[in-house]
Formats: structure tokens, C-alpha cells, sequence
């Protein structure tokens, strides 16, 4: 059980590339989130989605896009870079159910832009 | 406009001394708190939680404290140990937003536990 993976762990981009962080788990859980978290900023709520098919925009949704095909998948796509995006991003997950109310977290995928 | 607010951005403690660390809301919908802890290069891990229908949560070495009136929870970790060492994050939800539940998360606390 490998809970939530985050594809590429580090990533250097030019300004204006694009890339497409991959969030995955095997928990069978209904909710994922994607964050970034910048020194002094605590973790902000890019974009969510409460089951397949599914996404929602959270605090700080502009710049990035998400897709959630599969359950299992979460995928934040940049299409745009941009030095503002230079940050940690940080994939979760949970299920539905009363009382079940944490999120279970990947490891962080570090994002440069230059 | 920072909801939740942590506003000790470090802390050192003693090894075996209590740990505390504070966490300030100002939204009034948020019903249920949370505390995580992150490791340097690791996503954060769900510590203990509390709901707003209780004012105290006890597991192991780790309690939290909910003070409604006055918007503020703590955490308490007696007693610290080298381990604790970590940034220790605190989180808000608003229940009532069933099926749509974000986390709102506030800035961390670095806790330093001196041997």
C-alpha cells in the first residue's frame, strides 16, 4: 500500500513551459487536493475534486489547470510557467465518510521556474 | 486575510519539557481543527484532531485544546522528545459545507526539541 505518490519529485522549468504533475493513490479514497506551499504561506488549496470526473477550483487556482479521468489520478497541469509558480506542491487525499476528515499527503513534487 | 494564524514561527523546547503551540481562527463556521506535522522534504501527517462540539483531545503524548469563545486551540506535547522536532501545522474546517470540506491551513510552527 503506497498511499499517495507525487510524479516527478523535482522539476526545473524555463519561464512559459508547460508540465503536468502527476498525484496518485491506492486507497480507493473519493477526495483529492492539490496545494503549494511557499515559505511564510502555510499550504493554499490549489484545486480539488470530490470524485472521478469531477474538479473544483480552491484559494489559489489561477495558472494551473486539473483533470481527474481515473479515481485513482490527480493531474495538475501547467500550461504556462511562470517564476510565481517556483514552489513545493503537495498532492492529498481522503475519503468520504463522517469523522473521516484527514487528508492523507504525498511526499511533494519541488517546482523551480526560472 | 489569513483564517487561521500560527503566529510563533519557532519554537524551542527542552527534551521531556512541554511543548505548546498556539493557533489563532478568525472564522466562526470553522467546526473542526486539525494538526499536522511535516518533516524536511516529506508531506505533512495527520497528528490529532478535535471538533468543536469538544474543548479537549487526548492522544498519547499529544492533546489539543479548543477554546471556542476566544477562537484558539493549542497543542501540547508533554513529554518532548528529539523526534518532535518538525514544523507543526494547524488546520480549520467548516463542516457545515458538507461534501465540498476544505482544509484552511495556517503558516506552521518550527518546534526544536534540545537534548
Amino acid at each position: 500500500n503506497a498511499g499517495v505518490t507525487q510524479t516527478p519529485k523535482f522539476r526545473v522549468l524555463k519561464t512559459g513551459q508547460s508540465m503536468t504533475l502527476l498525484c496518485a493513490q491506492d486507497m480507493n479514497h473519493e477526495y483529492m487536493y492539490w496545494y503549494r506551499q511557499d515559505p511564510g504561506m502555510g499550504l493554499r488549496l490549489i484545486h480539488y475534486s470530490v470524485g472521478e470526473g469531477t474538479t473544483a477550483k480552491g484559494e489559489v487556482p489561477d495558472g494551473y489547470n486539473v483533470s481527474r479521468l481515473k479515481k485513482q489520478n490527480f493531474l495538475l497541469g501547467l500550461e504556462s510557467a511562470a517564476p510565481s509558480q517556483t514552489s513545493v506542491y503537495f498532492c492529498a487525499s481522503r475519503p468520504t465518510g463522517q469523522g473521516t476528515y484527514e487528508q492523507y499527503f504525498g511526499p511533494g513534487t519541488r517546482l523551480t521556474v526560472t | 486575510d489569513q483564517q487561521v494564524k500560527q503566529n510563533s514561527p519557532s519554537l524551542s523546547v527542552q527534551e521531556g519539557r512541554i511543548s505548546i503551540l498556539n493557533c489563532d481562527y478568525t472564522n466562526s463556521m470553522f467546526d473542526y481543527f486539525l494538526w499536522y506535522k511535516k518533516y524536511p522534504a516529506e508531506g505533512p501527517t495527520f497528528l490529532i484532531s478535535i471538533s468543536s462540539i469538544k474543548d479537549k483531545n487526548e492522544d498519547g503524548r499529544f492533546t489539543v485544546f479548543l477554546n471556542k469563545s476566544a477562537k484558539h486551540l493549542s497543542l501540547h506535547i508533554v513529554p518532548s522528545q528529539p523526534g518532535d522536532s518538525a514544523v507543526y501545522f494547524c488546520a480549520a474546517s467548516d463542516l457545515s459545507n458538507f461534501g465540498n470540506e476544505k482544509l484552511t491551513f495556517g503558516t506552521g510552527t518550527r518546534l526544536t526539541i534540545i537534548p
